[in-house]
């Protein structure tokens, strides 16, 4: 399974409501998962099964989705939001990522 | 405090292998599943496969099927990923995580060991 991000680069400001989707090549129901990156640090999970926030992780963080076509929503970014995130699909082996979408400063 | 501790770096000649470590502490090891994913320089995320430990089954990317061992060791709480014939293109960090809190979710990483393959 395939999976694709958009967009692949994004540049906004804080206080902006940011919209990254994630589309499959087939369906896979809802075994996805969102992972924030920082530059030399490991991926943190933010949402699994495409819609429930992992626990800690503050609520500007939402996710929706089924199917083939998914996105991750930022309500309102933070300094500490500017990251690369990918998405994971877990249906079937192998456990792909999406290419990652990078967030930065506008 | 859940984590999992990663050996330290590498430095490989093509065609050798590497084994790389991944001791977990603070949560039932037996209950998870650890996953194998790496990174190169500037790329995506790229699974590589994942044992159940409690059952020991494993399954790999076909990409790397045929170079790939993921095994535990139970007494010690401690996953192994182990890539064989090595080559220039393998250089990169390797992870391991484990899903705590949700089967298949991957919510405890490694913190990463960096593999370089150069003759």
């Amino acid at each position: 399974i395939q999976l694709t991000q958009s967009p692949s680069f994004l540049s906004a400001s804080v206080g902006d409501r940011v919209t990254i989707t994630c589309r499959a090549s087939q369906g896979i129901s809802s075994y996805l998962a969102w992972y924030q990156q920082k530059p030399g640090k490991a991926p943190k999970l933010l949402i699994y099964a495409a819609s429930t926030l992992q626990s800690g992780v503050p609520s500007r963080f939402s996710g929706s989705g089924s199917g083939t076509e998914f996105t991750l929503t930022i309500s309102s970014l933070q300094p500490e939001d500017f990251a690369t995130y990918y998405c994971q699909q877990l249906n079937s082996y192998p456990f792909t990522f999406g290419p990652g979408t990078k967030v930065d400063i506008k | 405090q859940m984590q999992l501790v990663q050996s330290g770096p590498e430095v490989k000649k093509p065609g050798t292998s590497v084994k790389v470590s991944c001791k977990a502490s603070g949560f039932t090891f037996t209950s998870s599943a650890m996953q194998w994913v790496r990174q190169a320089r500037g790329q995506r995320l790229e699974w590589i496969g994942w044992i159940v430990v409690g059952s020991g089954n494993t399954n790999y990317a076909q990409k790397f099927q045929e170079r790939v061992t993921i095994t535990r060791d139970m007494s010690t709480s401690t996953a192994y990923m182990e890539l064989s014939s090595l080559r220039s293109e393998d250089t990169a960090v390797y992870y391991c995580a484990a899903d705590i809190m949700v089967p298949y979710y991957m919510d405890v990483w490694g913190k990463g060991t960096t593999v370089t393959v150069s003759s």
